[in-house]
């Protein structure tokens, strides 16, 4: 089983400074199989990156994925308000077993 | 309109079972991936069981031999069978489609059902 391990746990920024978020795999993702969701409370993930680069649709351009092998970032460049919640990677490149890492909270400084 | 809609939780009692159901709108379940995902109290997300298109089906070792899935493809819906548990069981189960047209990401999930394990 790949284990992922994001850090840090928490991010406290104000808005409009940019953020960045790491996840490391315990091994190699195969084919930057990561995927990167965030999480409003009492709300469902939503699916931001997959591929480890590339936005699902909707998705504003201030967030981007970088990364491969073991080393994955999610960036976002100008946090607006709404961009405050948990955000969680998640690999699917060792099928059929998927992981999810432990979640990075970006709250409001 | 392409959603999920997971019911079935409730309180159980430990070694108790509960049927989880995840009904499919807008697209058609044997086509791609059902995923099943929970969510404990204050905790991330742990990924739990997938069914594939053809049906076969995976289970991560915290649940494999106690969770079973099926599907019923005329209902367009899964469920997940869940036996023997525990109280660390206690989650928000969410179903999550994956697809090839995002990679397998989950890009449609539920509002998610909960469940309780307690005496």
């Amino acid at each position: 089983e790949i284990v992922l391990t994001q850090s840090p746990g928490t991010l406290s920024l104000s808005p409009g400074e940019g953020a960045t978020l790491s996840c490391r795999a315990s091994q190699s993702v195969s084919s930057n199989s990561l995927a990167w969701y965030q999480q409003k409370p009492g709300q469902a993930p939503r699916l931001l990156i997959y591929g480890a680069s590339s936005r699902a649709t909707g998705i504003p351009d201030r967030f981007s994925g970088s990364g491969s092998g073991t080393d994955f970032t999610l960036t976002i460049s100008r946090l607006e308000p709404e961009d405050f919640a948990v955000y969680s990677c998640h690999q699917y490149g060792s099928s059929p077993l998927w992981t999810f890492g432990q979640g990075t909270k970006v709250e409001i400084k | 309109e392409v959603q999920l809609v997971e019911s079935g939780g409730g309180l159980v009692q430990p070694g108790g079972s509960l049927r989880l159901s995840c009904v499919a709108s807008g697209f058609t379940v044997s086509d791609i991936y059902i995923n099943w995902v929970r969510q404990a109290p204050g905790k991330g997300l742990e990924w739990v069981s997938v069914i594939h298109g053809g049906g076969d089906a995976y289970y991560a070792d915290s649940v494999q031999g106690r969770f079973i899935l099926s599907r019923d493809n005329s209902k367009n819906t899964v469920y997940l069978q869940m036996n023997s548990l525990r109280g660390e069981d206690t989650a928000v189960y969410y179903c999550a489609r994956s697809s090839n047209f995002y990679d397998y990401a989950m890009d449609v999930w539920g509002l998610g059902t909960t469940v309780t394990v307690s005496s």
